[in-house]
């Protein structure tokens, strides 16, 4: 079975700073990770994602995010965030070979002029 | 990459009528779709999964009389709100699957009950 835990509900930073959010994952066979943002009203749209291949994972927007085995952890991160960061933000798992995905509970970002 | 249409993008309806939500791929075949619900600040949460010719497998306390799911071909899907209620308010989000296990979601369908 497979699940996501992402700490924090809502993580607010400065404009310029850091992103960080963060994604542990429980699985009970090697995982596909994914980060999906999600505006208001709108639907999920693919950040980036982890398929078994390199670690650190590159995605759109300036996005990445590092696969953790040993912290069993995916979290997603910007090295300067923008106002248009702002939004909903959601970790997911799936079996390699599997439909199910599961999601955390998202963390909203705000970001502060 | 992948694109996945659904429409509406809202409706309002009153109680005890019917609503229908469609979803297509519009560049890929997907011979598997998939339903979610999400409630206000809240996340996703799997209805059911579409295969299309064959009956819809639904998640563990959805009703399948109440949510109609039919996928008629590799690019449609469509979830049917029978006699919708208040608490079937909703935002409903369709997604379709790539290969490689990539889900590509739709922009939603805000569903509001009076």
């Amino acid at each position: 079975a497979q699940s996501v835990t992402q700490l924090g509900s809502h993580v607010s930073v400065s404009e310029g700073a850091l992103v960080l959010l963060r994604c542990n994952y429980s699985s009970s066979v090697p995982p596909y990770l994914f980060w999906y943002v999600q505006y208001p009203n709108q639907g999920l749209q693919l950040l980036l994602k982890y398929t078994s291949a390199a670690t650190l994972v590159k995605g759109i927007n300036g996005f990445e995010a590092e696969f953790k085995k040993s912290e069993t952890s995916f979290h997603l991160t910007k090295p300067s965030a923008h106002m248009s960061d702002a939004a909903e933000y959601f970790c997911a798992v799936s079996a390699f070979s599997g439909n199910q995905f599961y999601f955390g509970t998202g963390t909203s970002l705000t970001v502060i002029p | 990459g992948a694109v996945v249409s659904q429409h509406p993008s809202w409706v309002i309806c009153k109680s005890g009528t019917s609503v229908k939500i469609e979803c297509r791929s519009l560049d890929f075949q997907a011979t598997t779709m998939f339903w979610y619900r999400q409630f206000p600040k809240q996340s996703l949460m799997l209805m059911a999964t579409s295969n299309e010719g064959s009956k819809a497998t639904y998640e563990q306390g959805v009703e399948k009389d109440k949510f109609l799911i039919n996928h008629a071909s590799l690019t449609l899907s469509t979830l049917t709100v029978t006699s919708a209620h208040p608490e079937d308010s909703s935002f409903y989000i369709c997604s379709a699957r790539e290969d490689k296990n990539i889900q590509y979601f739709g922009a939603g369908t805000r569903l509001s009950v009076l």
